[in-house]
């Protein structure tokens, strides 16, 4: 069993559409991620949530909303795609906030033509 | 604004040889550094530090942490080809909200 799996592996879509991708986790975590991984390898962090509740938005612009129904799963739309938004998205989960460890899902290449 | 360097940013070996990989931070608090493996998909968690000079050992692979010298070395003895990888250095800077901050990663290239 994936511990956290997301979907779609892949995404190639046009400018100007709109996208999701969604995220489970089955190891009983409180905390979950999205990271975005540019073509320079650099991970950074768009939000975190911690029992359904958002934490952080790093300054991500709105055109990205993430959702989490329940504590396991924590989605993300993404509005009007713009080139720039090409990267591979990771989700990934923690036990709590303070712990550091993060298990990561396989992530979603997001292509935008 | 908090950092995380790594280097080199690219480092290629024959199996057999030992590799240094190098991570410096600069935050304003600090409660841990990672280290990271990620091949061709997920990263996968190696190690967490959190005091310094204690060394941290699984297999073939090291890594320790200096606090003075706000940085953080992994080694990897005997590499073989499997250890290609890109690895990522993380620190958490005690925000309380669950979030690294990472470095740009060493891509290691392990020729047979």
């Amino acid at each position: 069993d994936t511990a956290v799996s997301q979907t779609p592996k892949y995404l190639v879509t046009q400018m100007g559409n709109d996208k999701s991708i969604k995220c489970e986790q089955n190891l009983g975590h409180d905390t979950m991620y999205w990271y975005k991984q540019d073509s320079k390898k650099f991970l950074k962090i768009m939000f975190s949530y911690n029992n359904k509740e958002l934490i952080i938005n790093e300054t991500v612009p709105n055109r990205f909303s993430p959702k989490s129904p329940d504590k396991a799963h924590l989605n993300l739309h993404i509005n009007s795609l713009e080139l720039g938004d090409s990267a591979v998205y990771f989700c990934a989960s923690s036990r709590g906030m303070n712990t550091g460890e993060l298990f990561f899902g396989e992530g979603s290449r997001l292509t935008v033509l | 604004e908090d950092k995380v360097v790594q280097s080199p940013l690219s480092l290629v070996v024959h199996e057999g040889d030992t590799v240094t990989l190098n991570c410096s931070y600069e935050v304003t608090n600090f409660r841990s550094l990672l280290w990271y493996k990620q091949e061709k998909k997920a990263p996968t968690f190696l190690f967490m530090l959190t005091s310094s000079g204690i060394e941290k050992k699984s297999g073939r692979l090291s890594s320790i942490l200096d606090k003075k010298e706000l940085s953080s070395i992994l080694n990897i003895t005997a590499t073989q080809t499997g250890d290609s990888a890109i690895y990522l250095c993380a620190v958490d800077n005690l925000s309380n909200t669950g979030k690294l901050i990472f470095g740009q990663g060493t891509t290691l290239q392990v020729k047979p």
